[in-house]
């Protein structure tokens, strides 16, 4: 099973908000990332988590907050996110640097 | 910096050619890079993963190879389909950091019956 799960597939937020993105996993994978997609442009990393342990920031903003509460599962806490913010939110995992498998992702727009 | 460029960025033929997409970088020192397809609005679709050990790997009616020293990587689609269409991204995988993965520009294309 080379399954990585997302919800929720579609999300709609007003920047006062709280919301959290969901990820699953149950490969067995050792790594978990976050990625962030704009339209028509390549997924850029946010974050990397590697056995349970946040491992990559690539400068995030703090109004985005990850979490790992264990092995399988990966969460994207979003706190007072700007219209900016939209844009495709997509999760990976992978085992030891190789090849990474990616969910569905979840569409989000920021009012 | 490691950068990835793709070409062409976007392509359109006739169903039943075959045809060649191209991922250029620039810092040869890579882990791995690995091709995904990207149907609109969905996610990454892995379709083949290349050491930098190896020269190519294939699956089914897809060839892709690799060059690090001239850092290239060539994907190659025999006998395309309407149902290859769709985005296709070359990744890089960091030697130092094997878990960050730099993306290319993206290849969009279209086959028509």
């Amino acid at each position: 099973d080379t399954e990585v799960t997302q919800t929720p597939k579609h999300l709609v937020m007003g920047m006062t908000n709280k919301k959290s993105l969901k990820c699953e996993q149950h490969m067995g994978h050792r790594a978990m990332y976050w990625y962030k997609q704009k339209a028509k442009k390549p997924p850029e990393l946010m974050f990397v988590y590697s056995y349970e342990k946040l491992s990559i920031n690539e400068s995030v903003p703090s109004r985005f907050s990850p979490e790992c509460p264990n092995s399988s599962l990966l969460n994207l806490h979003l706190h007072a996110l700007q219209p900016e913010d939209s844009a495709l939110y997509l999760c990976a995992s992978s085992q030891s640097g190789d090849e990474q498998f990616f969910g569905p992702g979840t569409r989000l727009t920021v009012l | 910096k490691q950068e990835v460029t793709q070409i062409p960025a976007a392509l359109s033929v006739p169903e039943g050619e075959n045809l060649v997409l191209n991922c250029s970088f620039t810092d040869s020192a890579i882990y791995n890079l690995q091709w995904f397809r990207q149907d609109p609005g969905k996610g990454l679709t892995s379709l083949l993963l290349i050491q930098s050990s190896q020269r190519e790997q294939t699956s089914g009616r897809l060839n892709a190879s690799l060059d690090k020293s001239s850092g290239r990587s060539t994907l190659y689609i025999a006998a395309s389909q309407p149902g290859d269409s769709a985005t296709y991204l070359c990744a890089v995988g960091e030697l130092y950091n094997t878990d960050k993965l730099i993306f290319g520009t993206g290849t969009r294309l279209q086959v028509f019956p």
